[in-house]
């Protein structure tokens, strides 16, 4: 199967510093998403990225389907940005999984 | 909308008993999905239906385990009899029928056999 591989696997920042967390597929794709997934457990989506780039507020995303990566941008970082961010791919012959990567594990202290 | 909707958010229970786990997804969304998750394996996808029919059930993990989906709004995951290593997060998720195959996460629902 699909190897969705995340880095770094943890990330220490400190408020107001910016960051890029990085997502590595292995085959191709016609979804990808990133998550943030809060203290409190909750997934919630940040984007809907299977190529191309999108910006929402502070966050941005670029995913480079050719070149199987894709890039989520966190500038001026705030504490509520720490959790666990997760990038999720289904591939063209398997509609409907969505295979996630092991995640980053971002803190930003205060 | 109110989102995917789950219940209970939190279950502990005995081993050997039966637990259900219920979900509502979002109006008018064709798919639903059921994911757990575990420090070991992550995030999985356990089944998932396309109006009410299950499609793929390859990652459920054994009869233990079975999901239904009686209509468009409702639907559940049953463990009978629950064991201690079923203890996890189990997520529920919706996607609507269109180009876009974007899921939509509830809040899970943490489940604790003793």
């Amino acid at each position: 199967g699909i190897q969705v591989e995340q880095s770094p696997p943890d990330l220490i920042l400190q408020e107001g510093a910016n960051s890029t967390l990085r997502c590595n597929f292995s085959d191709s794709v016609n979804n990808l998403q990133w998550f943030h997934q809060n203290p409190w457990g909750q997934l919630i989506n940040l984007f809907y990225i299977p190529s191309g780039t999108k910006q929402n507020g502070r966050l941005s995303a670029t995913t480079v389907a050719t070149e199987r990566y894709s890039l989520l941008y966190i500038s001026s970082s705030q504490t509520t940005d720490s959790g666990v961010y997760f990038c999720a791919v289904i591939t063209t012959d398997s509609w409907g999984k969505l295979q996630f990567g092991a995640g980053t594990q971002v803190v930003v202290t205060p | 909308d109110a989102g995917v909707i789950q219940s209970p958010r939190h279950e502990v229970t005995e081993m050997g008993q039966e637990v259900t786990l219920r979900c509502k997804p979002i109006s008018g969304h064709d798919y639903l999905f059921w994911y757990r998750q575990t420090m070991m394996r992550g995030l999985e996808l356990l089944i998932y239906f396309n109006n009410n029919v299950p499609i793929d059930d390859s990652g459920m993990p054994e009869d233990r385990f079975s999901a239904k989906m009686p209509n468009a709004s409702f639907s559940t995951l049953k463990i009978q009899p629950s064991e201690p290593r079923d203890s996890a997060v189990y997520f529920c998720a919706s996607s609507p029928d269109s180009g876009s195959n974007e899921q939509f996460f509830g809040p899970g629902t943490r489940l604790t056999v003793l």
